[in-house]
């Protein structure tokens, strides 16, 4: 399964509320997680089930969506979040989509 | 607390094998799937495989002619092998633990990821 996310580079300010999309190529019935890799390090769960917060995730963070659309909200954008996000389908096997980077304005 | 470490070859030439370790501590082998995802400059992240709690592995189809998962339950210890080695499999390895001892899984813990370079 296909899974597109966009935009692929995104600059914001910090406290701003910012909004990460993932489009999967068929219904993955909410199977859908969300990642953050700062550079360097490997990717951290943040939203499984598409929205459900990871234990020990800010709660500045959440996902919703349903069907092939999936979105991952950052309430208020704060300078550590900045990182490439990646979402994940887990319906049929797994794929991976090729991330947003977000960085701050 | 639950943790993985990937170690391996820094360093693989074209056609050879790689062989990377993943060992854990904090949570037992039987009662997760163990998954093993690579992440290259040309396709980015892609899931290679997976071990089940119980022992039988599946393997993205794409690597499935060339790629071997298996573990020591005894050491806490899982292991990739694939062969055939191109430069295109220039990357970061990582394993990570499915949240879920099931196919449809998000990946809860990630080891640091071992970086292999292939190259003559």
């Amino acid at each position: 399964i296909q899974m597109t996310q966009s935009p692929s580079l995104l600059s914001a300010s910090v406290g701003d509320r910012v909004t990460l999309s993932c489009k999967a190529g068929q219904n993955i019935n909410n199977y859908l997680a969300w990642y953050q890799q700062k550079l360097g390090e490997a990717p951290k769960l943040l939203i499984y089930n598409a929205n459900s917060l990871q234990t020990g995730i800010p709660s500045r963070f959440s996902g919703s969506g349903s069907g092939t659309d999936y979105t991952l909200t950052i309430s208020s954008l704060q300078p550590e979040d900045v990182a490439t996000y990646f979402c994940q389908q887990y319906n049929s096997w797994t794929t991976f989509g090729s991330g947003t980077k977000l960085e701050i304005k | 607390q639950v943790q993985l470490k990937e170690t391996g070859p820094g360093l693989v030439q074209p056609t050879q094998t790689l062989s990377i370790t993943c060992t854990v501590s904090g949570f037992s082998l039987t009662s997760y799937y163990m998954q093993w995802v690579r992440q290259t400059p040309g396709k980015g992240l892609e899931w290679m495989g997976f071990i089940r709690s119980g022992g039988s592995t599946e393997y993205n189809s794409e690597f499935k002619s060339r790629l071997s998962i298996s573990r020591d339950t005894s050491k806490n210890q899982v292991f990739l092998k694939m062969n055939s080695l191109k430069t295109e499999d220039t990357g970061v390895y990582y394993c990570a633990r499915g949240a879920i001892a099931a196919i449809s899984t998000p990946f809860d813990y990630w080891g640091q990821g071992v970086m292999v370079t292939v190259s003559s």
